[in-house]
């Protein structure tokens, strides 16, 4: 079964809104999770490392006040766009592993979102 | 040089033929090394560790050479279901280090 739940799994909306997306480790313990960008035929992009209880590191280039990330908890992380542009329609996904080396990190479901 | 690099691909190969894969890595640093796949428009999954020694899961053979930082993964009687990018994954450091991707190779196994 899924060890790292996203939701929502697709949002449409209009331009200018924000959306939050979810991100849930379900049976382990989180300090750090990790979010990404898929644009149609390219590679997953980092965008920014989650740390609970501290400040989100963001990749170079990825607005920090754009792409609002908190990580309240050992379980969960939220990223949100705001006031999203339809340039920012993208898959998001996020991943979380144990923290322990040789561990495989699991993705979320991902959630793709569209702005019109 | 990217830090993680791949056959680019696409591979279309028939029902039951043998495919490989292959995958360098630049930091000689890196303690952790996995295939994941990725359906279209999907999250990727964990397909397998890789571990020095080598590791079989079926049908799917995973070989690394820390040495010539390399790293391969055989896909043997290919399916249908196959059909998927496959990404060459790498962890620097710790688990809770970002993985660094490859772009992945698309396989089309055809009828």
């Amino acid at each position: 079964g899924a060890v790292v739940s996203q939701h929502p799994s697709r949002v449409i909306c209009k331009s200018g809104t924000s959306v939050k997306i979810e991100c849930r480790s379900l049976d382990f313990q989180a300090t750090t999770m990790f979010w990404y960008r898929q644009f149609p035929k390219q590679s997953l992009m980092l965008m920014a490392t989650s740390n609970e209880g501290s400040k989100a590191t963001y990749e170079q280039g990825v607005e920090k006040d754009k792409f609002l990330i908190n990580h309240a908890s050992l379980t969960l992380s939220t990223l949100t766009v705001t006031s999203a542009h339809p340039e920012d329609s993208s898959f998001y996904i996020c991943s979380a592993g144990s923290g322990l080396l040789y561990q495989p990190q699991h993705f979320g479901d991902g959630t793709r979102l569209s702005i019109l | 040089r990217k830090e993680v690099e791949q056959d680019p691909g696409p591979f279309n190969v028939p029902e039951g033929a043998t495919v490989a894969f292959n995958c360098t890595y630049s930091n000689s640093a890196s303690q952790s090394f996995f295939w994941y796949r990725q359906d279209c428009r999907k999250e990727p999954k964990l397909l397998m560790s890789v571990y020095s020694s080598g590791n079989e899961d079926g049908r799917f053979t995973a070989q690394l050479n820390r040495a010539s930082q390399y790293i391969s993964l055989l896909i043997r009687d290919s399916k249908l279901s196959d059909s998927a990018t496959y990404l060459c994954v790498v962890n620097s450091n710790s688990g809770n280090t970002p993985l660094v991707f490859g772009k992945g190779t698309r396989l089309s196994v055809i009828a």
